[in-house]
Parts: C-alpha cells; structure tokens; sequence
C-alpha cells in the first residue's frame, strides 16, 4: 500500500523553526518529486517547493526562499520540511504530497497542524 | 488571494450535472496542464482529474475535465450526496515555477 505518513501536529513560538517528517512507503521513494503544500485555516492550497529524493536538488517558492529547507534521507525513505522563523501566520496543515502523473500530485500525507502562537 | 480563480460555491441536486470553472493566465493555464482535487473537510486533497481530462483509476467517469485558453472546467454527471466536497484546480505556473492553485469551489449537494 503506497502512502506518505507524516509526523504529528506541534506548536512553536514566533521565530522559532519546525521540521516536519514525511515517510514514504509501498513505492521507490527515489523514482518521484516529494511536494510540500500548506493550506491555512479554512483557506486554499499553497505550494512550498519540491526535491528530488533522489539526488536532492530542491525547488522553494519564491515565498519561502531563505526559511524553507526540503532534505530527504533516502535509507529510511523519509523526507523533511523545515520552516524557519516563524510567524502567526505561518500556521497551517502541511502536507507532503508526491508527483506522479506530470504535475500531478497522487499520494498525499495525512497532514501535519503546526500552530504558531506566543 | 489565490492564483487560479473559481467561484466560491456550486451546488445541484442529486442526478443533476454541475460544472465548475477555472480561469487562469498565459503564465499557467494559459501553457499547462490543469489539474482538479477534491476534498473533504478534514481530509487531504484527492487527486481527481490529471492532464486536463485523465481520471486516475478509481475516479468515477461521472467526472469529467476539459481546457480551452486560459481556462478549465470539471464537470460531475449523475451528483451524488458524497461528491460534496471542496474541489481546488491547479495549474503549473511559469513564473513561479511551480503549481499555483484556485482557491477552491465548494460544492453543495440539496
């Protein structure tokens, strides 16, 4: 069974980072791009960036560039998001999300809540 | 405010057929492929149509998407109580150089 499963929600404080995990499972983690998108509470979808499992190259959004890190460890099939200083509205589920068809994104994580509050 | 541009709301009764729009610009639709999701309160998106008009396996042909110019449309024949739901449509977008997304249509079934 192909899925993605995602670590749990966390509450950080303005200015602090969060990592978020993504395991992937029941496919070749190395075969496809691993997306992040984050939807804020009760709003729409929004793109963070990709990396390549395989050799690790990533592309951020010009939103995050300079707070976002997308690593992956390709010997327990995990990729990682990291966001660094965080503000309020940084709060949002986080999902991972891997592409299959061309753009197209297949299996989605269950999504991670991090919640940013002082 | 969202990239991809879609009414706030639909709605139909059971049986009817409902369409939904997507408008976009050259820099997205415009050159791209469209996709649609679907999702339930709570839940992840489900990837519902790829490459304008693909259903992946297990998607019902009841839905159907289609593309012309700088905008989409999905289509939902035969509604059913559980196709209510939020549908977002994406589109790879050349200046961002990733997916920009619409900000959702959520779909009421009377």
């Amino acid at each position: 069974q192909m899925q993605l499963i995602q670590s749990g929600a966390d509450v950080k404080k303005p200015g602090a980072s969060v990592k978020v995990s993504c395991k992937a499972s029941g496919y070749i983690f190395t075969s496809y791009y691993l997306h992040w998108v984050r939807q804020a509470p009760g709003q729409g979808l929004e793109w963070m960036g990709r990396i390549n499992p395989n050799s690790g190259p990533t592309n951020y959004a010009e939103k995050f560039q300079g707070r976002v890190t997308m690593t992956r460890d390709t010997s327990i099939t995990t990729a990682y998001l990291e966001l660094s200083n965080l503000r309020s509205d940084d709060t949002a589920v986080y999902y991972c999300a891997r592409e299959y068809f061309v753009e197209a994104f297949d299996i989605w994580g269950q999504g991670t809540m991090v919640t940013v509050s002082s | 405010q969202s990239v991809l541009t879609q009414p706030p709301s639909a709605s139909g009764t059971p049986g009817q057929r409902v369409t939904m729009s997507c408008s976009g610009t050259s820099s997205n639709i415009g050159r791209n492929i469209v996709i649609w999701y679907q999702q339930l309160p709570g839940t992840a998106p489900k990837l519902l149509i790829y490459n304008n008009n693909q259903r992946p396996s297990g998607v019902p042909d009841r839905f159907s998407g289609s593309k012309s110019g700088t905008s989409a449309s999905l289509a939902i024949s035969g509604l059913q109580s559980e196709d209510e739901s939020v549908y977002y449509c994406a589109a790879w977008d050349a200046s961002l150089n990733g997916p920009v997304f619409g900000g959702g249509t959520k779909l009421t079934v009377l």
